[in-house]
């Protein structure tokens, strides 16, 4: 496509569920990036790939974040036993490399009721 | 007018005057900000970047202005039109080589017709 795709575009998750959102970057967008939004807050970093590799994930809130990208393209962030703090909107970007132009997705509204 | 700080001011301008946005930066050895836009429901659209060794950079209808000296960011925006009102985020890297941006909490501006 020609833009990053997120899906899905919203999830609503009962506390204690586990949730995987997935990022498709533009192709050949050797960075990838993950952030979260909170409701009338900027993006927060979450962590960061160059292709496969996760060379960044001191933004992680906790150790039930985890995210990967194994073939350097798609990626997903998943998140265990949800609690109602996790509700935010997740947005992944991809840029060519570091320091260049990024482009965000739609993002994933997360509900954790 | 003009809006200033990061503790999401809002910005109301009339159809056809000209807007700018101000953003304080808080890391001297960031080299590298962006300006992003984004309307409700979508992710950041980038509009314009700029590296620390400029000192403005011109894209369509938009300006950016920095000021190492004092760190400060600025966007102008000429012509302001409805489809400008969003809310926009200055970014920084943080640091020479840093793997994600730093992103402010953000301005509303609103055109009125």
């Amino acid at each position: 496509g020609a833009g990053v795709s997120q899906s899905p575009r919203y999830k609503v998750a009962k506390r204690g569920q586990d949730v995987a959102l997935r990022c498709d970057p533009i192709s050949g967008h050797v960075s990838l990036f993950w952030y979260q939004q909170a409701l009338g807050q900027g993006p927060e970093f979450l962590t960061y790939f160059q292709n496969e590799a996760q060379l960044d994930k001191s933004g992680l809130p906790s150790d039930r974040f985890f995210a990967e990208r194994p073939e350097g393209s798609v990626s997903t962030l998943k998140i265990q036993r949800t609690q109602q703090e996790d509700s935010a909107v997740y947005l992944c970007a991809s840029s060519r490399r570091l320091n260049t132009e990024a482009f965000f997705g739609q993002g994933t509204r997360l509900t954790v009721v | 007018g003009e809006s200033v700080g990061l503790h999401l001011p809002t910005l109301s301008v009339q159809e056809g005057d000209n807007s700018i946005i101000n953003c304080a930066y808080s890391n001297s050895a960031s080299d590298y900000f962006i300006w992003y836009k984004q309307e409700s429901g979508k992710g950041p659209q980038f509009i314009i970047d700029i590296r620390s060794n400029m000192d403005k950079r011109q894209g369509q209808r938009v300006t950016v202005l920095l000021n190492k000296t004092v760190k400060h960011l600025s966007l102008q925006i000429a012509a302001t039109q409805p489809g400008d009102s969003a809310v926009y985020f200055c970014a920084e890297n943080g640091q020479t080589g840093a793997n994600n941006l730093f992103f402010g909490t953000g301005t509303r501006l609103t055109v009125i017709p």
